[in-house]
């Protein structure tokens, strides 16, 4: 079955660092996503991607994270100015059309900001 | 904005029994979905029961959906040992047009062989 790849699976970082997190969607999805989950946590949504643009993003999703698709495979999630509660599991996940409500999830980043 | 809450927060059984989580939201849905996830890992699609739909089955897995009362159930019978992972329930949000799915904080089920 296709899946959703994340690299890297575990990222470390220093404060105020920036940190690039990639994600390659299933080659034929439409929606993109990103979603973070604090070990113990819920999943909370942080921005959902279609048509080249954000379509909608939550209150996580501040001036200091951004998406991009730069080519027609990868999505990716920058945070400019990585704090220490920015620690977290970075979830990519796709989705074929509006009509196809099923999410593919990938397995995820670990960021570690010290 | 919609936020879907299980419970229990965690429960321990025995393989063979019978493991049942409630999820409850607050507004409006087009569907519901659960997702299971293995400790450190992705969230993996087990099934979506639509708002007209009352309740699903699929193999082991059995849905129930009250939109009056604004709360679904998973029933998971016979359970196994490979069953232990973390289930959340996710709804599509009605303000984001139903594109974005919030997931509630998980139950987290543990089966012992």
């Amino acid at each position: 079955e296709p899946e959703v790849t994340q690299t890297p699976s575990h990222q470390v970082t220093q404060m105020g660092q920036e940190v690039i997190l990639r994600c390659v969607p299933i080659s034929n999805h439409l929606y993109f996503y990103w979603y973070r989950q604090i070990l113990g946590q819920k999943v909370e949504f942080l921005v959902s991607f279609y048509n080249n643009e954000i379509s909608e993003k939550s209150e996580i999703f501040d001036d200091q994270f951004s998406v991009e698709r730069p080519d027609g495979s990868n999505f990716t999630l920058k945070i400019r100015s990585t704090k220490l509660e920015d620690s977290a599991m970075y979830f990519c996940a796709s989705r074929e059309s509006l009509g196809h409500e099923k999410l593919f999830f990938g397995s995820g980043t670990q960021l570690s900001v010290l | 904005s919609q936020q879907g809450e299980e419970d229990p927060q965690a429960l321990s059984i025995q393989e063979g029994e019978n493991a049942t989580m409630n999820c409850s939201y607050k507004t409006s849905i087009n569907n519901l979905q659960w997702y299971r996830q293995n400790s450190g890992r992705g969230l993996v699609h087990l099934i979506l029961i639509r708002s007209n739909e009352r309740e699903k089955h699929s193999g082991r897995l059995r849905v129930t959906l009250d939109t009056s009362k604004k709360s679904s159930s998973l029933l998971i019978t016979a359970s196994r040992a490979a069953d232990t992972a973390s289930y959340f329930c996710a709804t599509d949000d009605e303000a984001s047009g139903y594109s974005t799915l919030t997931f509630g904080k998980g139950t987290m089920l543990l089966v012992s062989p």
